[in-house]
């Protein structure tokens, strides 16, 4: 099936520096990308669609300027926390979209800022 | 919009017992249909999903879902848990729109496991 990989798994940053995760569709090309955020023994919350080659749509009460998306290929979108702070702390998951099938995930990054 | 309800947020059973996850859903027309499974720190796993055709449909590890229209309901089940199945479960549904779609997840319940 198809393998959607998430880098890293684990990040510990220090408050106000930049974490950039990468979601890559392994053995396929994905048209949309989406990117969750995941508190404790909460569901997943939608954060943005990202599609290749425009912009991302961003959910509201998501600040865009602090989570950048970024699509540039149809095999990788990235998501580069800005500004670091311990609220931001989560656990991140990606998942791309293979037309014409369902949504693939990646295995998750745990953020810890500290 | 479409919304996911998964009532149950913990259930636990013993070991090869069997098990039925509830979940219902809202949506206008016959949506997509997706049971996850995730375990400690990691991302999601598909279990089965529906789009059309046979109302009950089979996944992988043994588990099966029964997608009812009157009922609005698209429950989990299995005949007989093994240890290894403790884990959260995540009920989706996701609209078509133009083969695709942005999945809605339900809150999660999570299955407790009992020797």
């Amino acid at each position: 099936g198809a393998v959607v990989s998430q880098h890293p798994s684990r990040v510990i940053c220090k408050s106000g520096t930049s974490v950039k995760i990468e979601c890559r569709s392994l053995d396929f090309q994905a048209t949309t990308m989406f990117w969750y955020r995941q508190f404790p023994k909460k569901s997943l919350m939608l954060m943005a669609t990202s599609n290749e080659g425009s912009k991302a749509t961003y959910e509201q009460g998501v600040e865009k300027d602090k989570f950048l998306i970024n699509h540039a290929s149809l095999t990788l979108s990235t998501l580069t926390v800005t500004s670091a702070h311990p609220e931001d702390s989560s656990f991140y998951i990606c998942s791309a979209f293979r037309s014409g099938t369902e949504a693939f995930f990646g295995q998750g990054t745990r953020l810890t800022v500290v | 919009a479409q919304s996911v309800t998964q009532p149950d947020i913990h259930i636990t059973v013993s070991e090869g017992a069997s098990l039925e996850l509830r979940c219902n859903y809202s949506y206008g027309a016959t949506p997509y249909l997706f049971w996850y499974v995730q375990s400690p720190g990691q991302g999601l796993q598909l279990l089965l999903k529906y789009f059309s055709g046979d109302t009950l449909v089979q996944g992988i590890k043994g588990f099966e879902a029964e997608f009812k229209r009157s009922q609005s309901s698209f429950n989990l089940r299995k005949p007989s848990v093994h240890w290894s199945d403790a884990a959260e479960y995540f009920c989706a549904v996701g609209p078509p729109s133009g083969g695709s779609y942005i999945p809605t997840f339900g809150r999660g319940t999570s299955l407790i496991v009992h020797p």
